[in-house]
């Protein structure tokens, strides 16, 4: 009864150096988020994808990228990582049944710092 | 774009009391769905009530109950006897249906329950 994994979940970069978190959902969702989590800012989408091979940005995008790789598996990208992306990401998936959202299942989360 | 808003960054209720958490929205859809997530301590989120602003009839689990205001755009949360374990920061996010799973949250209420 997995869920939602995340990987890793914690994480120190450096300014400038890059790196991937992973996430993978075993239940057949279609839906798939990448949330960043901050003090008094709540949970602000990065990006989503509403199905496998489509992605959308989101409330705050900007030096991220994404890949949907199938259906299990979203992954968000820090190509040069700045002090500002500190913060705890989370990934999420859901799905919809007649239109009808259903609930969200959420990772864990993981903690990154970068210096 | 929607956005949500939560007014009360942190609130504090005594055990056994009834306490009310405040969230409004903006958006310009007729048919939407509502969410009130907690998130205690452990990071994990849980998925306390949901509503479909379709529905008159608030919705309502056991202790926690809403009351929705589509005119007014509010979806208030409230948790009566409260207890010890409701300890955590809630969430209140917005869903539209079909085909766009764009689900975004309000930046927080931090509940307190005082022994």
């Amino acid at each position: 009864n997995a869920g939602v994994t995340q990987t890793p979940k914690f994480q120190v970069l450096k300014t400038g150096q890059s790196m991937t978190l992973q996430c993978a959902q075993d239940m057949n969702h279609n839906s798939m988020y990448w949330y960043r989590q901050d003090p008094g800012m709540g949970l602000r989408l990065i990006y989503y994808s509403a199905s496998e091979g489509t992605t959308d940005k989101g409330e705050v995008p900007n030096g991220y990228n994404v890949s949907r790789l199938n259906k299990r598996e979203f992954s968000l990208r820090l190509e040069s990582a700045a002090p500002s992306q500190t913060s705890v990401y989370f990934c999420a998936s859901s799905d919809t049944r007649q239109g009808v959202p259903l609930e969200a299942f959420f990772g864990q989360g993981t903690r990154l710092t970068v210096v | 774009a929607q956005t949500v808003t939560q007014s009360q960054p942190e609130m504090s209720v005594q055990e056994a009391e009834t306490v009310t958490l405040s969230c409004t929205y903006d958006t310009s859809e007729s048919n939407y769905y509502l969410f009130w997530y907690k998130q205690p301590p452990s990071r994990q989120m849980i998925l306390v009530i949901r509503q479909e602003a379709y529905k008159q009839q608030n919705a309502t689990e056991n202790r926690f109950s809403v009351n929705f205001q589509k005119a007014a755009k509010s979806f208030s949360l409230k948790i009566s006897d409260s207890q010890l374990g409701d300890t955590a920061m809630y969430f209140c996010a917005f869903m539209k249906p079909y085909g766009n799973n764009d689900m975004r949250f309000g930046a927080g209420t931090r509940l307190t329950v005082k022994p």
